[in-house]
């Protein structure tokens, strides 16, 4: 079966700093894995996505995240947090079959410091 | 611009009720689901359907039905609501096929009070 843990419920950092949002997975199959991000009041959107191709994928508001098969992980990060950035985030992972239900973590807050 | 839509963003219901929660989308996507988030949970998968008239049961499908008549449509039905369901829900669609696998376009949520 399928899972992933995302360690640490709430993050917070100061604006500028470094984020690092962390994401473990368990899979029996070559995993497809996932970020969201869900800002207040809004539905989820993909932040960046892993499927085999490159182990380091680039997202959008300049987040990144690298798969380490070694190390089962996924771990989100960006070089210098913005005030916008302050949401939940949500690692999530589906096999290689289209169509597939995402299984999803239980999320992190980032919180975001002036 | 792609879109999920959800009937009503918040519901207040009472105990007992039948419940209607309505999901269009407009992509042509075959696979829609419904997922229920709570604090400290996360998303669970309720229901999903692959197809016109298919449905899956996910992972938490007790008290709950769903309903796919059109592709674009695709109904959560709480035949008994109980208060243990006030919680979000939030509908998605995927296309099918590997260049968008997993990728999943969610509606803004439902908040559903039960009393």
């Amino acid at each position: 079966a399928q899972s992933v843990t995302q360690l640490g419920s709430h993050v917070s950092v100061s604006e500028g700093a470094l984020v690092l949002l962390r994401c473990n997975y368990s899979s029996s199959v070559p995993p497809y894995l996932f970020w969201y991000v869900q800002y207040p009041n809004q539905g989820l959107q993909l932040l960046l996505k892993y499927t085999s191709a490159a182990t380091l994928v680039k997202g959008i508001n300049g987040f990144e995240a690298e798969f380490k098969k070694s190390e089962t992980s996924f771990h989100l990060t960006k070089p210098s947090a913005h005030m916008s950035d302050a949401a939940e985030y949500f690692c999530a992972v589906t096999s290689n079959q289209a169509g597939t239900a995402l299984i999803f973590g239980k999320g992190t807050t980032l919180s975001v410091s002036s | 611009d792609v879109k999920v839509t959800q009937s009503s963003r918040y519901l207040v219901k009472r105990t007992g009720e039948k419940v209607f929660l309505e999901c269009v989308q407009d992509m042509d996507h075959e696979n829609m689901f419904w997922y229920r988030q709570d604090p400290g949970l996360g998303l669970r998968l309720i229901y999903f359907s692959y197809d016109v008239k298919m449905k899956e049961k996910g992972d938490i499908p007790e008290g709950y039905s769903v309903s796919r008549e059109k592709k674009e449509r695709f109904s959560l039905i709480l035949e008994s609501a109980s208060t243990n369901q006030t919680s979000m829900y939030l509908c998605a669609s995927s296309p099918t096929g590997q260049g968008a696998l997993g990728e999943q376009f969610f509606g803004p949520g439902t908040r559903l009070t039960v009393l």
